[in-house]
């Protein structure tokens, strides 16, 4: 596609059930990037994939929270034992090769709504 | 925390006027960028800015950057019902592909 997709758009599911959240980056963009946005907040850093390497993990509120990227492509962010304070929009944003000077390409977000 | 604050958080203008957004950082970096959200949804990326460039522009866009005083600010001039959105700055901690984005703020251009 022409641009980072992802799905479901919305989400609403009960507390306590996982749920799962699709990323499609744009093609031959080997950087990868979820992001979690509160009601009115900035985005705040979940987790960054670069090609083969390990990915930096650093910004997961729990370990409830967990990702991966298969073949280098579509990433999916898993949520365990879903919460209520989980309840945000969840971006997802990809670069060419993650530098510095690169701009990031978003998707149009996951709404989850945790009730 | 290097996060960046965007000032004002809020800010509503009439069609025609200019917006001048401020944000302020705490660690040094290498780049900034500045990016616009529309209706809580993906961002869009508007501008970069090097820490060795003081102003850049990009259409109605200006962009400062003070790098001794920790801050840049976006001017959109000219504004327009259509610039109505959210406004973030993104900040690298020292030019890694970790960027920090602040808090944002909230602009409406009133036709």
């Amino acid at each position: 596609g022409a641009g980072v997709s992802q799905s479901p758009s919305n989400k609403v599911t009960e507390k306590g059930k996982d749920v799962e959240l699709r990323c499609d980056p744009i093609s031959g963009h080997t950087a990868l990037y979820w992001y979690r946005q509160s009601l009115g907040q900035g985005l705040e850093f979940l987790i960054y994939f670069q090609g083969n390497s390990a990915p930096d993990k650093s910004g997961l509120p729990s370990d409830r929270f967990s990702a991966e990227r298969t073949g280098g492509s579509v990433s999916t962010l898993t949520i365990q034992r879903t919460q209520q304070e989980d309840s945000a929009v969840y971006l997802c944003a990809s670069s060419p090769r993650g530098g510095a000077k690169e701009t990031q390409y978003f998707g149009p977000g996951t709404r989850l709504l945790v009730l | 925390s290097q996060q960046g604050e965007e000032d004002p958080q809020a800010l509503s203008i009439q069609e025609g006027e200019n917006a001048t957004m401020n944000c302020s950082y705490k660690t040094s970096i290498n780049n900034l960028q500045w990016y616009r959200q529309n209706s809580g949804r993906g961002l869009v990326h508007l501008i970069l800015i090097r820490s060795n460039e003081r102003e850049k522009h990009s259409g109605r866009l200006r962009v400062t950057l003070d790098t001794s005083k920790k801050s840049s600010s976006l001017l959109i001039t000219a504004s327009r019902a259509a610039d109505t959105a959210s406004y973030f700055c993104a900040t690298d901690a020292g030019g890694t592909y970790k960027y920090i984005f602040g808090t944002g703020t909230r602009l409406k251009v009133l036709a």
